[in-house]
């Protein structure tokens, strides 16, 4: 079975643009958070989406934003990036809140950096 | 607000000795799961071990063990013959235990084992 997988694994942007970053969860998981981790801020937690909606939000700004689809794939966006916006940005998918003791698959990571 | 603290940013141990990993978190809930996850350097994080808060009984998955104390809202890992693998950074982690709330990660300890 397929691990969780993002995409790109590598990113460097300038001040100002945007982007957009991919998560496949495991086939049959229809639950995906994402997580930004930093060395001084550690690992926060960004959102998290469960059939297409989102169920739970950090305390992010407006600039972060996400989305799901039909196929539990899910993106997430950054807007007008900012250098604070420079770190690892984890994806974790679980088959549904509650089963399976509440565990997390994580992928690789997306490591973002703003320049 | 729930929180999760682990006071040794560093440890090391040697190869086959036993170490143990300390966190403590805040909360006033009952019923709760905590974690921990093991992030090797430039790999994916991993589940570790799991432990629900109304179980009294320790988890335990091999080598690794936990000393769960709830009314003392500490949750310690002991590894047990650690091998060169057992380097990575080791988060702990907690969550309600109920549907669309967020995981709180501790800041990680960096475990080295020395050879």
């Amino acid at each position: 079975k397929a691990g969780v997988t993002q995409t790109p694994r590598y990113l460097i942007k300038t001040r100002g643009q945007q982007v957009t970053l991919s998560c496949s969860p495991i086939s049959g998981h229809r639950s995906v958070s994402w997580y930004q981790q930093t060395p001084g801020q550690g690992l926060q937690f960004l959102f998290e989406y469960f059939s297409e909606t989102q169920r739970n939000k950090g305390n992010f700004p407006g600039r972060f934003s996400g989305r799901q689809f039909s196929n539990s794939r899910s993106e997430m966006n950054v807007s007008t990036l900012e250098l604070g916006d420079s770190a690892l940005y984890l994806c974790a998918s679980s088959v549904s809140p509650g089963l399976q003791g509440w565990e997390q698959f994580f992928g690789p990571g997306t490591r973002l950096t703003v320049l | 607000a729930q929180t999760v603290t682990q006071s040794q940013p560093e440890m090391s141990v040697q190869e086959a000795e036993t170490v143990t990993l300390s966190c403590t978190y805040d909360t006033s809930e009952s019923d709760y799961y905590l974690f921990w996850y093991k992030q090797p350097p430039s790999r994916q994080m991993i589940l570790v071990i799991r432990q629900e808060a109304y179980k009294q009984q320790n988890a335990t998955e091999n080598r690794f063990s936990v000393n769960f104390q709830k009314a003392a809202k500490s949750f310690s890992l002991k590894i047990s013959d650690s091998q060169l693998g057992d380097a990575a950074m080791y988060f702990c982690a907690y969550r309600r235990a109920t549907s669309y709330d967020k995981v709180i990660f501790g800041p990680g300890t960096s475990l080295s084992v020395i050879p």
